[in-house]
């Protein structure tokens, strides 16, 4: 199966900071990667597909990208209603396999 | 618009098996794949299967030997059972399907408890 590291697994950040989630693959997933919030008590939400692809509906805050295999989500001004829990998923080979998650708060 | 929705029993006991419903609407079971991903309370997302839009399955592997999904095409029904379950099966159970890419559609989840 397909590892995904995650990290950090929390993340305390101020309103306006630039902030950075990373996942990294333990094999080539190509640009099967796709990252997910989740606020407290409601179901993720897709933000970025494909590695880069901003979701529909997604601020433009949020952008995704690739260097080898490490995957990231970065926000570049962080607001008071990205506070949640972030994902990543990898969907190249099944099982399909998710990292464990960043909590990030404010 | 698409719509999913899990529904099932809430609370079962240790060792019994769990049965859950995912109703969708909005597109046909014969042209898109439902995966169930479950979430155990405080921890991360785990994937565990799909009904493809073929009738094929797949299963994660650790969950292979406990789990079955099944669909009713008339009912726009995505079946999961889950036998022998235990303690730390208990956690929210979502159904999702893809849309331009993985997992665009959620339902609202299911929280199941395990516990006698």
């Amino acid at each position: 199966d397909i590892q995904m590291t995650q990290s950090p697994s929390s993340l305390s950040a101020s309103l306006g900071d630039r902030v950075t989630i990373t996942c990294r693959a333990s094999q080539d997933i190509g640009n099967y990667l796709t990252w997910f919030q989740q606020k407290p008590g409601k179901s993720p939400r897709r933000m970025i597909y494909g590695a880069t692809n901003l979701a529909a509906g997604v601020p433009s805050r949020f952008s995704g990208s690739r260097s080898g295999s490490d995957y990231s989500l970065t926000i570049s001004s962080l607001e008071s209603e990205d506070v949640a829990d972030y994902h990543c998923l990898q969907s190249i080979q099944y099982p399909l396999t998710f990292g464990s998650g960043t909590k990030l708060e404010i | 618009q698409v719509q999913l929705t899990e529904s099932g029993p809430g609370l079962v006991h240790p060792s019994e098996t769990l049965s859950l419903t995912c109703t969708v609407s909005g597109f046909s079971l014969t042209g898109y794949s439902v995966y169930w991903v479950r979430q155990p309370s405080g921890k991360g997302l785990e994937w565990m299967g799909r009904m493809r839009y073929n009738g094929d399955t797949s299963y994660n592997s650790a969950l292979k030997s406990r789990l079955s999904i099944s669909r009713d095409t008339s009912k726009n029904q995505v079946f999961l059972k889950m036998n022998s379950l235990q303690t730390d099966d208990t956690g929210t159970y979502y159904c999702t399907r893809d849309g331009g890419g993985p997992f665009a559609y959620w339902g609202q989840g299911t929280l199941v408890t395990v516990s006698s």
